[in-house]
């Protein structure tokens, strides 16, 4: 399977920070890459699909990058509402696979 | 709106099955492949599988293969995940999610709606 790691695996921010977040995959996985974010008590929310595309509803504060093996999550300008853990997804193949997650702290 | 309801709090005892539903609402049922995630305790997100509505088939990790069963039930819109021998690292909340394609005969592995979620406790 294709092993997704993600750093940090938690940050401290502030309101109106920009924070990066990134995704490593074992192999090349193009573009297919995922990013949804998770509230305690809460659904997956996702956020960003093959790699840079905004789902819709998702603030443009939140912008995705990266292709083949490296990717980024940027969170501009962050909010209250956006303290959650992030987490990346590959759907290159059917084995699909989660990053480890990243929680974004106060 | 686009709604996947799931079923209430479960406690097994260990070796114990568990069956989860997921009733769909507000879209096409067939046209959206569906996947089960799951969250341990204080752990990440863990894909379990993906049921295709339309036609049955599944695709299971491999961890879950020969433990897991993945059904649909086209008449009530409701997919249903079956997992067998539960252990206490079972011990879990279970996610149903909508894969984001619609076309109904391709899955993109991608999950724009999630159920809310059912937890899941396996304790002796």
């Amino acid at each position: 399977d294709i092993q997704m790691t993600q750093s940090p695996s938690s940050l401290s921010a502030s309101v109106g920070d920009r924070v990066t977040i990134t995704c490593r995959a074992s192999q090349i996985i193009d573009n297919y890459l995922n990013w949804y974010q998770h509230k305690p008590g809460t659904t997956p929310k996702l956020l960003i699909y093959a790699a840079s595309s905004l789902q819709s509803g998702v603030p443009s504060r939140f912008s995705g990058s990266g292709s083949g093996t490296d990717f980024t999550l940027t969170i501009s300008n962050l909010q209250p509402e956006d303290f959650a853990s992030y987490y990346c997804q590959q759907s290159y193949n059917t084995r699909l696979t989660f990053g480890g997650g990243t929680k974004v702290e106060i | 709106q686009v709604q996947l309801v799931q079923s209430g709090t479960e406690v097994k005892k260990p070796g114990a099955s568990v069956k989860v539903s997921c009733k769909a609402s507000g879209y096409t049922f067939t046209s959206h492949y569906m996947h089960w995630v799951r969250q341990a305790p204080g752990q990440g997100l863990e894909w379990m599988g993906i049921i295709n509505p339309s036609g049955d088939s599944t695709n299971y990790a491999q961890k879950f293969q020969g433990r897991v069963i993945m059904t649909r039930d086209t008449s009530t819109s409701t997919v249903y995940m079956e997992l067998s021998g539960l252990r206490s690292d079972d011990t879990a909340v279970y996610y149903c999610a909508r894969d984001r394609d619609g076309s109904s005969v391709y899955a993109e592995y991608c999950m724009d709606v999630w159920g809310q979620g059912t937890t899941v406790t396996v304790s002796s």
